[in-house]
């Protein structure tokens, strides 16, 4: 079936420094969302991308969706200990099924 | 607008015991979604409901676990008997799930049930 692959699957970095999270799937997908997890919290809907080599900004969040639909980053310019949680891509496929992976779990020193 | 509800928020229970989760969606979301999440793995979808339909179950442990939406609002998802390995939060989501509409399957998560099986 389907898999939505993460990596990577850990990130510690200061506070200041970016941090970049990649999602890949065995097969081309109708878009992809992510989702960010805080610490004991439940997943909240942060974008989708639906478009072939799609990029969209969310102050100092960027998302990309790769031009063959198979893969999408997440990269967070200077992170502040706000940022701090699991970091969750979620794959829609063409049979509805929304499918999520692994996660990015990032920590931040401050 | 009212979130996803989802009680009880914790439920701890012996091996072999049933236990039973209630989700209910945002008012107008036909889809809902109830997903399995073990300590630090992602959301893992369990079963998937269009209206009082289910589109898919196919990861769904059907000689323990079931789930209905009766009346294709609210839901409710048992498991019995329970093992050790259930332990988990249990995560029901929902969507306005019509068409391809921008938005229609962004999922809306409650709080989550966590369940302990000891």
């Amino acid at each position: 079936g389907q898999q939505v692959m993460q990596i990577p699957q850990y990130q510690h970095v200061q506070e200041g420094e970016d941090f970049t999270t990649y999602c890949n799937s065995s097969t081309t997908l109708s878009n992809i969302q992510w989702y960010k997890q805080r610490p004991g919290g439940h997943p909240v809907f942060l974008i989708q991308l639906v478009k072939s080599g799609e990029v969209k900004k969310q102050k100092r969040l960027t998302f990309q969706f790769g031009e063959a639909k198979k893969n999408s980053s997440l990269h967070i310019t200077a992170t502040q200990t706000t940022d701090v949680g699991t970091y969750f891509c979620a794959a829609y496929s063409s049979a509805s099924k929304i499918i999520f992976g692994s996660g990015t779990r990032l920590s931040i020193r401050p | 607008e009212a979130g996803v509800a989802q009680s009880p928020r914790y439920k701890i229970i012996e091996k072999r015991q049933s236990v039973a989760f209630w989700c209910n969606p945002i008012s107008g979301h036909a889809t809902l979604y109830w997903y399995q999440q073990i300590l630090g793995q992602g959301p893992k979808l369990l079963i998937q409901f269009q209206n009082n339909g289910v589109v898919d179950d196919s990861q769904l442990p059907k000689d323990r676990f079931s789930a209905e939406r009766l009346k294709g609002v609210d839901s409710t998802l048992k498991i019995q008997p329970a093992k050790l390995e259930d332990s988990a939060v249990y995560l029901c989501a929902s969507s306005l799930g019509r068409g391809s509409r921008s938005g229609a399957n962004v999922l809306t998560f409650g709080a989550g049930s966590r369940l302990t099986v000891l």
